[in-house]
């Protein structure tokens, strides 16, 4: 059971440079999201797909860029990155958002500094 | 739209001591409420959600949360901790439609201290 995989762990990088971060789940879930978490702020929704080639803005999409060919994966591309940028970012994933109510699960974070 | 609060960022209690993490949230709408643990350098793992029906929770590890409607108000609650329950604790809502996408509110930080 492979869960849910995000890659770089770790990652340090330069202001202006492109950057994508990798989510990987094997459980086929439908909906996928990306969240970044900053102290005294929680967990806050960057972008979410419903399904292979749907995605949505979250609540502070501005510099970051996704998109789901396949529904496996989900990746989040900071294009020019700037050191507001710098945090700890989650994917997670869901089966289903509408009716019945699934927990979203959660990988273990991308912890990204940009210098 | 919903916003989540949590009253307090840190809680320090003595191990096998009880403990309440309080979380309050404001809604338009009916939704769901969730508690989720974060243990050091992981991700976050869900203790225990309410979706309808019984106000009283239970979720893993010993927790427990009690949904009051009236006062808008999701505490999370145990009876006697372990070290091993330090750790940073996330409340958080969604609604019931859609992509139920989750609202966090800022976390509060558990030290059990021996």
């Amino acid at each position: 059971d492979a869960g849910i995989t995000q890659s770089p762990r770790y990652k340090i990088t330069e202001t202006g440079r492109q950057v994508t971060l990798m989510c990987h789940q094997t459980w086929s879930h439908s909906y996928m999201f990306w969240y970044r978490q900053d102290l005294g702020h929680g967990l806050r929704l960057i972008y979410y797909s419903a399904a292979a080639d749907i995605t949505d803005k979250g609540e502070v999409p501005d510099g970051y860029v996704v998109s789901r060919s396949k529904t496996e994966n989900f990746p989040l591309t900071l294009e020019s990155a700037t050191r507001s940028q710098t945090s700890v970012y989650f994917c997670a994933s869901s089966v289903s958002g509408t009716g019945v109510n699934q927990p979203q699960h959660f990988g273990d974070g991308t912890r990204l500094s940009i210098l | 739209a919903q916003s989540v609060t949590q009253l307090d960022s840190q809680v320090p209690v003595f191990e096998e001591a009880p403990v309440e993490l309080r979380c309050n949230y404001s809604s338009s709408v009916s939704v769901y409420l969730f508690w989720y643990v974060q243990y050091p350098n992981q991700g976050l793992q869900l203790l225990l959600k309410y979706l309808s029906g019984s106000t009283l929770v239970k979720g893993i590890n010993g927790f427990e949360a009690e949904f009051n409607k009236s006062q808008t108000s999701f505490h999370l609650r145990k009876p006697s901790v372990h070290i091993s329950d330090t750790a940073e604790y996330f409340c958080a809502v969604s609604g019931l439609q859609g992509a139920q996408k989750l609202v966090f509110g800022q976390g509060t930080r558990l030290t059990i201290n021996p």
